[in-house]
């Protein structure tokens, strides 16, 4: 059981450039979250789904997209990247919506936009 | 809307040292509030919670009480150890639209504990 998985652990861009990054759960979690975390600000939502095939925005949405064909994945995208996308970014994992629910978290990815 | 204060670090204590971490926040509902930490390099992971005022969540030897009264949900632990040395976020949840919980942070509070 791996729980929540992420794909790069580090990665370098040039502005203007694109990626995806991956995040998976093998726990059959309905909700998945996107976080971003700078420094001194603590964790601020990007976009999360309630379900395969949904996405909603976030606190914090432009300049990404997301994408949930499948249940265990959750995949973030950044079309054109601007150094104010440096940051590390958390995927996040829920069983359900309620507000005492736990989410179970990635070991991030630390992106660098130069 | 909904917020998180939690106190200002760096802290350092010396083992088995007493421990406080002050939160704060501002919600307009009944929110759920947490304490998640986060060890060197790896993702934050729950470490105690509470669903309603006057609850009590405890882990680890850490406590926290929910506080409607003074908006608050103080961390406390009796005699720190290096082990705990971490990162500590305090959290409420709320539902955003289409009924996701929503969890709004404070900004952590780096804590290390000196042998």
């Amino acid at each position: 059981n791996a729980g929540v998985t992420q794909t790069p652990k580090f990665r370098v861009l040039k502005t203007g450039q694109s990626m995806t990054l991956l995040c998976a759960q093998d726990m059959n979690h309905e909700y998945m979250y996107w976080y971003r975390q700078d420094p001194g600000m603590g964790l601020r939502l990007i976009h999360y789904s309630v379900g395969e095939g949904t996405t909603a925005k976030g606190e914090v949405p432009d300049g990404y997209n997301v994408s949930r064909l499948k249940k265990q994945n959750f995949l973030l995208g950044l079309e054109s990247a601007a150094p104010s996308q440096t940051s590390v970014y958390f995927c996040a994992s829920s069983y359900s919506g309620l507000a005492g629910d736990e989410q179970f978290f990635g070991p991030g990815t630390r992106l660098t936009v130069l | 809307g909904d917020s998180v204060t939690q106190m200002e670090g760096p802290v350092t204590l010396s083992e088995e040292a007493f421990l406080t971490i002050n939160c704060t926040y501002t919600a307009t509902g009944y929110p759920s509030l947490f304490w998640y930490v986060q060890y060197p390099g790896e993702g934050l992971q729950l470490l105690l919670k509470a669903t309603k005022a006057d609850d009590k969540g405890s882990n680890k030897g850490f406590e926290a009480t929910y506080r409607k009264e003074t908006t608050s949900f103080h961390l406390e632990k009796g005699s720190v150890q290096v082990s705990d040395s971490a990162v500590y976020f305090c959290a409420l949840s709320d539902r955003a639209n289409q009924g996701a919980q929503k969890l709004v942070f404070g900004q952590g509070t780096r804590l290390t504990i000196n042998p």
